[in-house]
C-alpha cells in the first residue's frame, strides 16, 4: 500500500504480558517515528530512527520500552511486562527526509493497546 | 509542563460559517508549526503549516496566522464543511536540528448542519 501501515490494529494484553506492535513505513521514507498517544492526549514522542540507527530515544517512559529497526524499513516497538498505564494509541510516522521538518509526517492508523 | 496549548477541547461551528481554532506556545526555540486533523480510529493527517519567518500561510479554505510576540496560532476554516468535523491538533518543532514535533491536546470540531 501507499501509506504507513500498523499491526495489529488492536491488542489486548494482561498486566505482565510482552507484547510487539509491528510499523511499516513509506517505502523509501528513510525517518521514522514512534507516538504514545493516551486518551484524551495530542500524540508524544517515543523515539526516532533514521535507518536503522536509533538517533533519539529520549521520549520512551522506562527501560521496559523497547525499538528496533534493523534493516532500515519496518520497525518493532516492543513493551515488555506491560502495565495499565501503557494502555495507549502507538502510533508511527515516517518521513522522506532527515533533519527536514519541513517534510511531512506521514502517520500510519495506530495500534490501540489495552492493558487489563 | 505543556508547551503546546489548546485550550478549547471542543468547538461548534455552523456549516459555511467560519471555524476558528486556535493554539498557543512556551518554548521561544520552535520555529516551525503544523495543524494536524485526525478521524477516529485513524492517524493524524497534516493539513498545513508554516514557519517562524511567515505570518500567515493560506491553503484552499485553510489559512494559518502565527503571531510570534505573542506565542499564538491559529487556524481558520471558511467556509466550514461537514467533512471538517474532526480532532484538530496543532504542533510545533524546531526547524532543523531536531526531529521531535510537540502536539498540543487537539481540539474537536463539530459542524452543524
Amino acid at each position: 500500500g501507499a501509506g504507513v501501515s500498523q499491526s495489529p490494529r488492536y491488542k489486548v494484553a494482561k498486566r505482565g504480558q510482552d507484547v510487539a506492535l509491528r510499523c511499516d513505513p513509506i517505502s523509501g521514507h528513510v525517518s521514522l517515528f514512534w507516538y504514545q498517544q493516551a486518551l484524551g492526549q495530542g500524540p508524544e514522542f517515543l523515539t526516532y530512527f533514521q535507518n536503522e540507527a536509533q538517533l533519539d530515544k529520549s521520549g520512551l517512559p522506562s527501560d521496559r520500552f523497547f525499538a528496533e529497526r534493523p534493516e532500515g524499513s519496518v520497525s518493532t516497538l516492543k513493551i515488555q511486562r506491560t502495565q495499565q498505564e501503557d494502555s495507549a494509541v502507538y502510533l508511527c510516522a515516517s518521513r522522506s527526509q532527515p533533519g527536514q521538518n519541513t517534510d511531512t509526517q506521514y502517520f500510519g492508523p495506530g495500534t490501540r493497546l489495552t492493558v487489563l | 509542563d505543556q508547551q503546546v496549548k489548546q485550550n478549547s477541547p471542543s468547538l461548534s461551528v455552523q456549516e459555511g460559517r467560519i471555524s476558528i481554532l486556535n493554539c498557543d506556545y512556551t518554548n521561544s526555540m520552535f520555529d516551525y508549526f503544523l495543524w494536524y486533523k485526525k478521524y477516529p480510529a485513524e492517524g493524524p493527517t497534516f493539513l498545513i503549516s508554516i514557519s517562524s519567518i511567515k505570518d500567515k500561510n493560506e491553503d484552499g479554505r485553510f489559512t494559518v496566522f502565527l503571531n510570534k510576540s505573542a506565542k499564538h496560532l491559529s487556524l481558520h476554516i471558511v467556509p466550514s464543511q461537514p467533512g471538517d468535523s474532526a480532532v484538530y491538533f496543532c504542533a510545533a518543532s524546531g526547524m532543523n536540528r531536531d526531529d521531535k514535533i510537540i502536539f498540543g491536546k487537539g481540539t474537536r470540531l463539530h459542524i452543524l448542519p
